[in-house]
Parts: C-alpha cells; sequence; structure tokens
C-alpha cells in the first residue's frame, strides 16, 4: 500500500522568503515521487519528479525536493517565493509497475506582498 | 499541441439525474486515466485504460459510475444516478505509455454539483 501525507493544508509566505512545502509517503517499495501543481481554474501541472537518479531533484519556476529515504520525505522547497507561486501544490506517490498516482491532500500556498 | 481537455468544465444537477462528462487525451496518448477530488479531500483515482479497455478500474466508487473510452480516443463518465456524495471535481490524464517515469498529463477537470 502506498500513501502521502501532506503536513499543512494553507501554507503563508512572504514574497522573497524560503517556500517548504511538506509531504511524508509511505510505499512498501522504493517510490516513484512527484509534486504537482495546480493554479487557478487550471488543471495540475507536474512540477517535478524523483526517479532515483538524484535524492536532490530540480524543477520548474526554480522548485526542487529532496529524496530523504531514512525520513520518508519528499518536501518541496524553493529559495525565493514568487507572487505568481500562489496556487495549490501536491504531493504524489506512485509504486513502480503500477499506473494510479495516490496524491497527497494538497496545500494552498500563499504568497504575501 | 493540445492538452488534455475535459467537457463541461461545470455542471450542476439535482440528485437523480445523469450526468456524462467527456475527456480528449493528448492525441496519441494509449493511457487514459479518471480521478477525483471531493470537496476538501485528496485527488483519487478511479481508473485507467489502456487504448479502450480497462486496464485498472479499482478505484471506481459503486456500479452507478460508468466509464468507456470506444475506439480508444476520447473517454466519457457517465453518473446515474447521481448522489450528493458525487460533487467534486473530476480529472483526467493521459500519457502516452505505461513506463516507470511516464507523465500523466492532466486536465483542467470538470467541476460537478449535485444538489
Amino acid at each position: 500500500a502506498q500513501s502521502v501525507t501532506q503536513l499543512g493544508s494553507h501554507v503563508s509566505v512572504s514574497e522573497g522568503a524560503l517556500v517548504l512545502l511538506r509531504c511524508n509517503y509511505s510505499s512498501s517499495v522504493p517510490p516513484y515521487l512527484f509534486w504537482y501543481v495546480q493554479y487557478p481554474n487550471q488543471g495540475l501541472q507536474l512540477l517535478l519528479k524523483y526517479t532515483s537518479a538524484a535524492t536532490l531533484v530540480k524543477g520548474i519556476n526554480g522548485f526542487e525536493a529532496e529524496f530523504k529515504k531514512s525520513e520518508t520525505s519528499f518536501h518541496l522547497t524553493k529559495p525565493s517565493a514568487h507572487m505568481s507561486d500562489a496556487a495549490e501544490y501536491f504531493c504524489a506517490v506512485r509504486m513502480g509497475g503500477y499506473q494510479k498516482v495516490t496524491f497527497g491532500t494538497g496545500t494552498k500556498l500563499q504568497v504575501i506582498p | 499541441e493540445a492538452g488534455v481537455t475535459q467537457f463541461p468544465s461545470h455542471s450542476v444537477i439535482e440528485k437523480g439525474q445523469t450526468v456524462t462528462l467527456r475527456c480528449d487525451p493528448i492525441s496519441g496518448h494509449d493511457n487514459l486515466y479518471w480521478y477525483r477530488r471531493v470537496m476538501g479531500k485528496e485527488i483519487k483515482f478511479l481508473l485507467h485504460f489502456v487504448k479502450e479497455s480497462k486496464q485498472d478500474e479499482s478505484g471506481m466508487p459503486n456500479n452507478r459510475f460508468l466509464a468507456e473510452r470506444t475506439g480508444g480516443t476520447y473517454s466519457t463518465l457517465k453518473v446515474q444516478p447521481a448522489e450528493l456524495e458525487d460533487s467534486g471535481v473530476y480529472f483526467c490524464a493521459s500519457s502516452q505509455d505505461s513506463g516507470a517515469y511516464n507523465e500523466q498529463f492532466f486536465g483542467p477537470g470538470t467541476r460537478l454539483t449535485v444538489l
């Protein structure tokens, strides 16, 4: 079985501040991990994915995430928040051999000017 | 290249009525998925098509839901009869293959409200 826990349904940061969105996963086998973003009135867009090639994964728009097996975590970070980063972010996991993606409950990011 | 499209974007129906949602995947994508997000909860997998065949329908909530993909192109998801708890956003996604790192491209979703 696989599951994802996102800590904090709402996160607020000031423009220019560090963004940290937390995600912990549970998987019985080595997982494939993803972060998706949903901007208002748009579909889900892939930010980045963990493919086991490197533990630090860089994505679009300056986001990155680090896979920590010992902590079963895959937290999303961005050094400096921009107003355009305001959106809802979803952490997701998929087990190898299976196609369905299991999502977390989502974190809404608010960027304060 | 057009992305995944879904129709309608919003649907408001009364309990007991029937609603059909449509998804057009990216051209050439054999894999098509349906997901649902009930308000305030996580996005949940409903089912997966490979071409016209249902590969995994383990997430379908009950027999009021019927998904089809005739001809292996677009897909429809029918809810009949709709219940209040069916309200939510229905997402469709498609991918080119079933490889380990295949990216699923999502549509904008259909927001279904059952009154």
